[in-house]
C-alpha cells in the first residue's frame, strides 16, 4: 500500500541557517514525489517534484529536495531559511501503478525564527 | 497561479442545513479531488473523479456527496450539516498524466454551529 511519513510535526530553525524537512515513502512501483507548501487559510502550493533522473530536484523559492531510493526518502532542503518560509509543508506520492490518487504525509510545521 | 476556484472561502451555518461547496477549474483537467483537512493539518481524501459522470469515494468515509456533470465543475454537497463536519475542505485537480502535480483551490473553511 502507498503511504507517506513525515516524522516531524514541527521543525524550528533560525533565519539564515539551512533547513531540512523529512519525508519517507512506500509505494508498489516507481514513485512520483511532490512537495507542497501551505500558508494559513490557503490551499496547497506546489513546490517541486521528482519523476526520474537527477536525485537532486530544484523548485520554487530556493527549495530543493533529494531523492534517495535506497532509503525511500525525499527530504526537502533549503541552504538558508527565511522567516517567510514559515508554513506547513506536505510531502505527497503517486506511483506508476496507482496514479489516480495522491497520498499525503501528515504535514510538518516549519518555524523560522529571526 | 493555478486556475481553480472554491466558493465560498468561509461559511458558518446552522445544524441541519443543506450546503454545497463549489469548485471550478478552467484548466481542462480530467481528474478532480476533494480533501478534508483536520485542524491538526492532515489531509484526507473524501471524493475523487476521473472525468464527467465518474465519481468515487475516497479513503475517509464522508457523509457528503459529489457530482461531475461538467469537466470544470465538481461541487460537494452536505444534505444535513452537523458540527462534526466543521473543517477545511480543499479541492484539487490534475491532468490524466501519471507524473503531474495537483493544483489546489484556496479552500473553504466550514463551521457548523
Amino acid at each position: 500500500a502507498q503511504s507517506v511519513a513525515q516524522p516531524e510535526d514541527q521543525v524550528n530553525v533560525a533565519e539564515g541557517n539551512p533547513l531540512t524537512v523529512k519525508c519517507t515513502y512506500s509505494v508498489s512501483g516507481n514513485p512520483y514525489l511532490f512537495w507542497y507548501v501551505q500558508y494559513p487559510n490557503r490551499g496547497l502550493q506546489f513546490l517541486l517534484k521528482y519523476i526520474t533522473g537527477d536525485n537532486l530536484v530544484k523548485g520554487s523559492y530556493g527549495f530543493e529536495a533529494e531523492f534517495n531510493k535506497s532509503q525511500t526518502s525525499f527530504h526537502l532542503k533549503k541552504p538558508s531559511a527565511l522567516v517567510s518560509d514559515s508554513a506547513l509543508y506536505f510531502c505527497a506520492v503517486r506511483d506508476q501503478y496507482n496514479f489516480n490518487k495522491f497520498y499525503f504525509g501528515s504535514g510538518t510545521k516549519l518555524n523560522v525564527k529571526p | 497561479e493555478a486556475d481553480i476556484y472554491q466558493t465560498p472561502r468561509y461559511l458558518v451555518i446552522g445544524t441541519g442545513k443543506k450546503i454545497t461547496l463549489e469548485c471550478s477549474q478552467t484548466m481542462g483537467h480530467d481528474k478532480m479531488y476533494w480533501y478534508q483537512q483536520d485542524p491538526g493539518m492532515e489531509l484526507h481524501l473524501i471524493h475523487y473523479s476521473y472525468g464527467v459522470n465518474s465519481t468515487e469515494k475516497g479513503d475517509l468515509s464522508s457523509e457528503s456527496t459529489v457530482s461531475r456533470i461538467r469537466t470544470e465543475h465538481f461541487p460537494l454537497t452536505l444534505e444535513s450539516a452537523r458540527p462534526s463536519h466543521t473543517s477545511q475542505y480543499l479541492c484539487a485537480s490534475t491532468t490524466q498524466g501519471e507524473n503531474t502535480e495537483a493544483f489546489f483551490g484556496q479552500g473553504t473553511r466550514l463551521t457548523v454551529v
